[in-house]
């Protein structure tokens, strides 16, 4: 069955360092995989999708599928990227509909 | 532009009512999908209407349902309201179905039973 892992739920660096927070999957199909984001007292929004293999607010990700995994990289972290962040995996429907599983989340803690 | 909206923001009921939430897309997108958080299960989905037809449904009992108009907004009722359906409702857009386009979330329902 579909399932998505993040087997850090807190994480906590200091500001400057590079940060990596952890996804891997289980999926016999071929994934498509994105990371979602929420700050405090905002909504889920979303951060990257493996597809466009994009850049944002300094935040990479690439798909490993030897690994089953999704790991979401920063190299200089910033306390503004405090916040909790989901992966996600798209599965399609029986009629091309799509669903996100997501992982539990990791709240990542950037000190100064 | 406006993004997803969601009403109420936040409600109480009793067990065993019935409760019906509502969503408005972002103009334009006509896939609307829901989500429930909880902190014991997270985020697990519920189901994806496109074209107001449900093209997507997850495990989730028969209380559960919803549906879409024409405008693309839509709605979710729970019957027979259980203690465990306090929880986060979140609706989601896109601009249509299947992989590649990411989800829009709305701020959200809080629904509390009790």
């Amino acid at each position: 069955a579909q399932r998505v892992t993040q087997p850090e739920k807190l994480l906590s660096v200091f500001k400057g360092a590079p940060v990596e927070l952890k996804c891997n999957y289980s999926y016999s199909g071929s994934p498509e995989l994105f990371w979602y984001v929420q700050y405090s007292r905002q909504r889920l929004q979303l951060l990257l999708r493996h597809i466009s293999r994009e850049s944002i607010k300094g935040f990479t990700a690439d798909l490993n599928k030897g690994e089953t995994s999704f790991h979401l990289k920063k190299p200089f972290a910033q306390e503004e990227d405090s916040a909790m962040y989901y992966c996600a995996l798209n599965l399609d429907g029986e009629t091309s509909g799509s669903r996100l599983t997501f992982g539990e989340g990791t709240q990542l803690t950037v000190n100064p | 532009k406006a993004g997803v909206t969601q009403t109420p923001r936040y409600l109480i009921k009793t067990r065993g009512q019935q409760v019906t939430l509502s969503c408005s897309p972002i103009s334009g997108h006509r896939s609307v999908s829901w989500y429930q958080q909880t902190p014991g299960q997270g985020l697990q989905f519920l189901f994806e209407y496109f074209s107001e037809t449900q093209r997507n449904k997850g495990n989730f009992p028969g209380r559960f349902s919803g549906r879409q108009f024409s405008n693309s907004r839509s709605e979710m009722n729970v019957s027979t309201l259980e203690l465990g359906d306090s929880a986060l409702y979140l609706c989601a857009s896109s601009l249509t179905l299947g992989q590649g386009n990411g989800y829009t979330f709305g701020s959200g329902t809080r629904l509390t039973v009790v």
